[in-house]
């Protein structure tokens, strides 16, 4: 069975601080995909990768697939509060997604 | 306009009841999902959908039916509800069966059984 952990599972900081969120798996994925979902709704797509050793960047947010396509991470410069919900990363399977088990992120103004 | 919308937003019910959750994606996509998320946020596919034909069933009971009426439509029936089937369930489209394709996900049912 295919597994995507993340970690931390749980993250509390300040606004203005930096993190990392990992996720990582023993499978090989053709790509990667990163959500965050906040409360009440449902996932919402924020980066897709795709290439061993990619790195993208969206903003603040910067998303890294490893270079053996089985691990990737997302770091978030100068957090604000917005940044604030359930951060989903999950692997493509031949014809699904296999979803992380989630980093729950609180930025504290 | 909703891209992906599913109805009730909430639904709490007796065990034993059969309850039905309804899907509609205005998007044109061709494949269509139901996802479970539990109360540790873990979210696990369910079906999956190709132009009305089930492609996925991912070892989940036989009291869930999904139901696919045409490419913009899936529901699902749930019978006999059991208390461990608390959770949130989530309809999400793709516009096709393939990699690397975003999911576009609804806001969610909140199914509670007491």
């Amino acid at each position: 069975t295919q597994l995507l952990e993340q970690s931390p599972q749980f993250l509390s900081i300040q606004e203005g601080e930096n993190l990392t969120v990992y996720c990582n798996s023993s499978s090989v994925f053709s790509s990667l995909q990163w959500y965050r979902q906040e409360p009440g709704e449902g996932p919402v797509l924020l980066v897709t990768v795709v290439t061993g050793g990619e790195v993208k960047k969206l903003k603040r947010l910067t998303f890294q697939f490893g270079d053996a396509r089985k691990d990737s991470s997302l770091h978030i410069t100068a957090a604000q509060p917005g940044d604030t919900g359930l951060y989903l990363c999950a692997g493509a399977d031949t014809d699904k997604l296999i979803f992380g088990t989630g980093t729950r992120l609180q930025v504290f103004p | 306009d909703t891209a992906v919308s599913q109805t009730p937003k909430y639904l709490v019910t007796q065990m034993g009841n059969d309850k039905s959750i309804k899907c509609e994606q205005n998007l044109g996509h061709d494949t269509m999902y139901w996802y479970k998320q539990d109360s540790k946020k873990f979210l696990k596919i369910m079906f999956s959908y190709n132009n009305k034909e089930l492609i996925i069933n991912e070892t989940v009971p036989n009291r869930f039916s999904p139901k696919s009426p045409d490419k913009a439509h899936l529901n699902l029936h749930i019978n006999s509800l059991e208390l461990g089937d608390s959770a949130v369930y989530f309809c999400a489209s793709s516009q096709v069966l393939r990699l690397a394709t975003e999911a576009f996900f609804g806001q969610g049912t909140r199914l509670t059984v007491v």
